[in-house]
Formats: structure tokens, C-alpha cells, sequence
């Protein structure tokens, strides 16, 4: 079992749908990003968490650290919005490496 | 300036060559790194440098060899690379290396022939 686990694998909706993907993770974290990478290649971090939620334009993330478990929201979701999202943890505190789950891509059909 | 900047964006390379993948950050970030990403698979992370020293090694090949010639650089130096070491390689930086907002490049994709 990965120890960090993201649902759904693949999901596609349509223009303008509200849009939630999944992390949960067995282990404690000091912190989680959630990433989004194009095909392209390059990754952008959208998020870093630690408590409670953040938002950035139509972005939502959220973290419940008791029940190890995150979500990204993303309202009014648009074709640009189509990539693959990665939800990765930093394990314990003073440690520098993620752990990654295997990444959820999203389609966003016009 | 919140870029990395990565060169070349792609290359092709046999076996018997001998060459480089570049990174620059100007950020002032003081931890720099290399992860290795396969298709439809996570980045796996191969060095991290903090302060200019190598902090950890994931157990890569020696044929994979990286240099922090200073706080704004990151090489990977490749040699007798074999066609399974082709991937996209992303070099990423982050503030220090207690778990901040991480920065990643644009990747350079290598294959081996």
C-alpha cells in the first residue's frame, strides 16, 4: 500500500463542473502540497498545507490532519484546468523529501 | 523572480556520451534538487543539496553524477547512460530544506539511444 493515495485516478467532467480529487496518507506529515503538472512536463505547486484550508482564485485545498486526509477543489472548472493534479507529503519535521501519490488526471471537456 | 530554469529542455544522448542537464534559481532558495519522472509515474527523487553539499544520495547510479558549483546552480552530469535512464528529469528548489513551498523547472526530457 502507497502511503500516500489519491482518488479518483482519472476523472472527467464537463466544462464548468465543481471538481474534488482526493489525498489520504498513512504517515505524519509535517506538511502536503498538492502540484499540478501539464503535459508539457513542468510541475507548479499550488498548494502547501499544513492546517485547515487555502484558497487561490477558483482553487480550494483543504487538510484534516486527525483523519490524514486532503482534498483540491476547483469551481467553474475550465479546459485549461485539464492536467495532472499530485498531492505529495513531507514525512515528520526537519525532513526534505515528498512523498508523491500517483497523481489523479483531470479532463475538462468543453 | 519564482522561476527554475532548466537546459536543455530536451536531449538525445548515446550511450557513450558524455553531457550535462543545467539548473538556475535565483530565488536565494538554499536547498536545490533532482527527481527523475517516467511516464504516468511520480517524480522519484534522486539528490537533494542543502547549502551547496550533497544531503542525500537515493542511491543512484554513479553514471548520474551532480554538482552544486554555488547557491544558484545545479548540474547533473550524465555518462554510459543506459536507454531505461530516459525520462524527464526536474530539477526543483525550495528555501531551505525544512519543508517549504517548492519550485519546480519546466523538466529537461532525455533519451538514450
Amino acid at each position: 500500500k502507497n502511503e500516500v493515495e489519491q482518488s479518483p485516478q482519472n476523472l472527467t467532467a464537463q466544462e464548468g463542473e465543481f471538481i474534488t480529487i482526493n489525498c489520504s496518507y498513512s504517515v505524519g506529515i509535517s506538511a502536503l502540497h498538492w502540484l499540478q503538472q501539464h503535459p508539457g512536463g513542468g510541475i507548479v505547486s499550488l498548494f502547501m498545507l499544513s492546517s485547515g484550508k487555502k484558497k487561490h482564485g477558483r482553487l480550494i485545498a483543504t487538510i484534516n490532519i486527525q483523519e490524514k486526509h486532503s482534498s483540491l477543489h476547483i469551481t467553474a472548472s475550465h479546459p485549461r484546468d485539464s492536467a495532472v493534479y499530485i498531492c505529495a507529503v513531507i514525512a515528520g519535521f526537519g525532513n526534505e523529501k515528498l512523498t508523491f501519490g500517483t497523481g489523479t488526471r483531470l479532463t475538462i471537456i468543453p | 523572480d519564482t522561476e527554475v530554469t532548466q537546459t536543455p529542455k530536451h536531449l538525445v544522448m548515446g550511450m557513450t556520451n558524455k553531457k550535462s542537464l543545467k539548473c538556475e534559481q535565483h530565488m536565494g532558495h538554499r536547498a536545490m534538487y533532482w527527481y527523475k519522472q517516467k511516464a504516468k509515474k511520480p517524480p522519484e527523487l534522486m539528490f537533494v543539496y542543502s547549502y551547496e553539499k550533497l544531503s542525500i544520495n537515493e542511491s543512484v547510479p554513479s553514471r548520474f553524477s551532480p554538482e552544486c558549483p554555488n547557491s544558484s546552480l545545479l548540474n547533473l552530469h550524465l555518462h554510459a547512460l543506459q536507454p531505461e535512464d530516459s525520462a524527464l528529469y526536474l530539477c526543483a528548489s525550495s528555501q531551505d530544506d525544512s519543508g517549504n513551498t517548492i519550485y519546480f523547472g519546466e523538466g529537461s526530457w532525455l533519451t538514450v539511444v
